[in-house]
Formats: C-alpha cells, sequence, structure tokens
C-alpha cells in the first residue's frame, strides 16, 4: 500500500474484554513499531520487530500485551482482559530497515477506548 | 533503559520570533536523532534529523544541533509562522535501533 494502513480506527470496548488492533506495514518495510500515545501525551515505545529477529518487546507494560508480526509484514498487538487505564491511541510506524533509513512512517493510529 | 527528557512541555512564541526545543538522552551508543511533528488529530511527520557524525544540521528555518558529549540535541525554529504551531517530539535510536521518544512539545505562536 502507499502508506501505513492500521485498523480498526476506533474501538470501544467494556473492561475485560479482549482487542485486537491491526497494521500493515508499507511494503517492502522489514521494522515495525508500535507505541502508545494517551491523551495528550507522549509516545510510549511498546515493541519493536525487525526482519526475523526476535522482537524487542521491552515496552509492554504487563503480560496483557502481545505483539506478533507473521510473515514479516502484517502485525497484530493484542490486549487481554482491558482495563480502563489501557484507553489511549495506539500507532503502528515502519520504515525501510537498512542502515541508512531512519524515517519512521506512522499511521493514522487506532484510538482504543475502555468503558 | 533508554530514556529521552524533553524540555520545555510547552512554549509559545511571538510569531516571527525563534523557539528552541531541547533533549538529552541516556544511551551513549545512541546514533540517529530525528525530530517528528504532530499536528492535531494527525500522525507524527518527521521534520529533520541527525547523525552522530554530525554536529548540525539546517533545513530552511529549522535546524538540529548535537552534542555527543553532553548528550543533548536541540531544535531550532526560526522566523516562526502559524503553521509552527504543533506538538514537536524529539527521538533518539540506540545501537538496538529501538526508538525512543521525548514527552513531547506543545509549540503555540502568538499572532
Amino acid at each position: 500500500g502507499a502508506g501505513v494502513s492500521q485498523s480498526p480506527s476506533n474501538k470501544v470496548t467494556e473492561k475485560g474484554k479482549d482487542v485486537e488492533l491491526r497494521c500493515d506495514p508499507i511494503s517492502g518495510h522489514t521494522a515495525l513499531y508500535w507505541y502508545r500515545q494517551s491523551l495528550g501525551q507522549g509516545l510510549e515505545f511498546l515493541i519493536y520487530f525487525q526482519g526475523n529477529s526476535a522482537p524487542d518487546k521491552s515496552g509492554l507494560p504487563s503480560d496483557r500485551f502481545s505483539a506478533e508480526r507473521t510473515g514479516g509484514s502484517v502485525s497484530t498487538l493484542t490486549i487481554q482482559r482491558t482495563q480502563q487505564e489501557d484507553s489511549a491511541v495506539y500507532l503502528c510506524a515502519s520504515r525501510s530497515g537498512g542502515e541508512g533509513s531512519g524515517e519512521l512512517f506512522f499511521g493514522e493510529g487506532s484510538r482504543l477506548t475502555v468503558l | 533503559g533508554e530514556n529521552v527528557e524533553q524540555h520545555p512541555s510547552t512554549l509559545s512564541v511571538q510569531e516571527g520570533d525563534s523557539a528552541v526545543i531541547k533533549c538529552t538522552y541516556s544511551d551513549s551508543a545512541s546514533n540517529y536523532f530525528p525530530w517528528y511533528k504532530q499536528e492535531l488529530g494527525k500522525r507524527p511527520q518527521l521534520i529533520i534529523d541527525i547523525r552522530s557524525n554530525v554536529g548540525e544540521k539546517k533545513d530552511q528555518r529549522i535546524a538540529v544541533t548535537l552534542n555527543k558529549t553532553a548528550k543533548h540535541f536541540s531544535l531550532h525554529i526560526t522566523e516562526t509562522q502559524p503553521e509552527d504551531s504543533a506538538v514537536y517530539f524529539c527521538a533518539a535510536r540506540s545501537s538496538a535501533s529501538k526508538i525512543i521518544f521525548g514527552s513531547g512539545t506543545r509549540l503555540s505562536i502568538r499572532p
């Protein structure tokens, strides 16, 4: 695709339910990042995938959060047993992955509201 | 772990004046420092970046400086215009390619 695509754009769920957020990166981009942005706040690093290497999960806030990237392309961020503090915009970004590549291309984000 | 601190959190300047935003990073192995601009309701977009082998980079009204010894870098916007109003984020990429962002600066340009 022309850019990073995320779905759903908006998700309202009840506390305790599981949610899945999807990211489709720019074709050919081997590096993929997930960030969380709470209202009016900064970009909190969650997880980073690079090619076939083991992902860097050091930013995941709890074991309720997990992410996978299948076939080196599409990624899914899963939040189990959602809590109200999980409410935020979840941003996905990709970059081409080469040593000289720096720019992150962000998706529009998935806004999660936990009631 | 890696950390990036950004100051100030809010900044208001008169149109035409300059704005400066400062960041410090903790990982001395960081080698790439981008700046992103996020307009209200939109996604962050890269405006300028600098690599660890240079000390300064300019692009029209914006410039970034890097002091590797002190582990800090700054964004300078000259001749500010209303369209510069946005939230600006600095970031640092570690040797492991993890990209950590600062907490953001909300810049307002007064007419």
